[in-house]
């Protein structure tokens, strides 16, 4: 099993360009997750999917999009990227909460860049 | 509303002594409690998890914490630290139920000097 798979792993983009990031899992996870990373702020939650066809707001939803067409697939976009959002992103999926305790897996990053 | 209270950004040990990194959990009900650990450059990998009955949880690559209701802590331990300990930890929280949401602290950056 590869587990929770990220493209790209490195990204550079002008202010105002568009990107897609993949998160694919192999792992049959209901529930799928997008978090941030920056320096001294831990992990914050973008956006999350409890289902194939569903999406919900995490903390920091705002300049991001996400869709969850597939089960296994889970797509966080930037419509017009700021320097703002340059951060280390990661996915992760979990099943329902309950049935391992909660845990969740993490996939290896996206690093982006906005100059 | 839950909360993860990570003390110490950044903890600096001598290869060979105890690791020490400290979490208290701020949570209405019963929590389920986890480490995770990022290697530089990668994703987080699970550690170890508290979810009910004893409450000394051994984790991989020698590391512990134990679970502390009374004093809302779950702190992560190792007697002798070794050069590929040094990584960021990450202590979280969930609460249970059909709640999706596991709560990070701030994450704790530890050196291993030689």
């Amino acid at each position: 099993n590869a587990g929770v798979t990220q493209t790209p792993k490195f990204r550079v983009l002008k202010t105002g360009q568009s990107m897609t990031l993949l998160c694919a899992q192999d792992m049959n996870h209901e529930y799928m997750y997008w978090y941030r990373q920056d320096p001294g702020m831990g992990l914050r939650l973008i956006h999350y999917s409890v289902g194939e066809g569903t999406t919900a707001k995490g903390e920091v939803p705002d300049g991001y999009n996400v869709s969850r067409l597939k089960k296994q697939n889970f797509l966080l976009g930037l419509e017009s990227a700021a320097p703002s959002q340059t951060s280390v992103y990661f996915c992760a999926s979990s099943p329902p909460p309950g049935l391992t305790h909660y845990e969740q897996y993490f996939g290896p990053g996206t690093r982006l860049t906005v100059t | 509303a839950q909360s993860v209270t990570q003390l110490g950004s950044h903890v600096s040990v001598s290869e060979g002594a105890l690791v020490l990194l400290r979490c208290n959990y701020s949570s209405s009900v019963p929590p389920y409690l986890f480490w995770y650990v990022q290697y530089p450059n990668q994703g987080l990998q699970l550690l170890l998890k508290y979810t009910t009955g004893a409450t000394l949880v051994k984790g991989i690559n020698g590391f512990e914490a134990e679970f502390k209701k009374s004093e809302t802590s779950f702190h992560l331990t190792k007697p002798s630290a070794h050069m590929s300990d040094a990584a960021e930890y990450f202590c979280a929280c969930h609460s249970g139920g059909s709640n999706y949401k596991l709560t990070f602290g701030k994450g704790t950056l530890l050196t291993v000097n030689p």
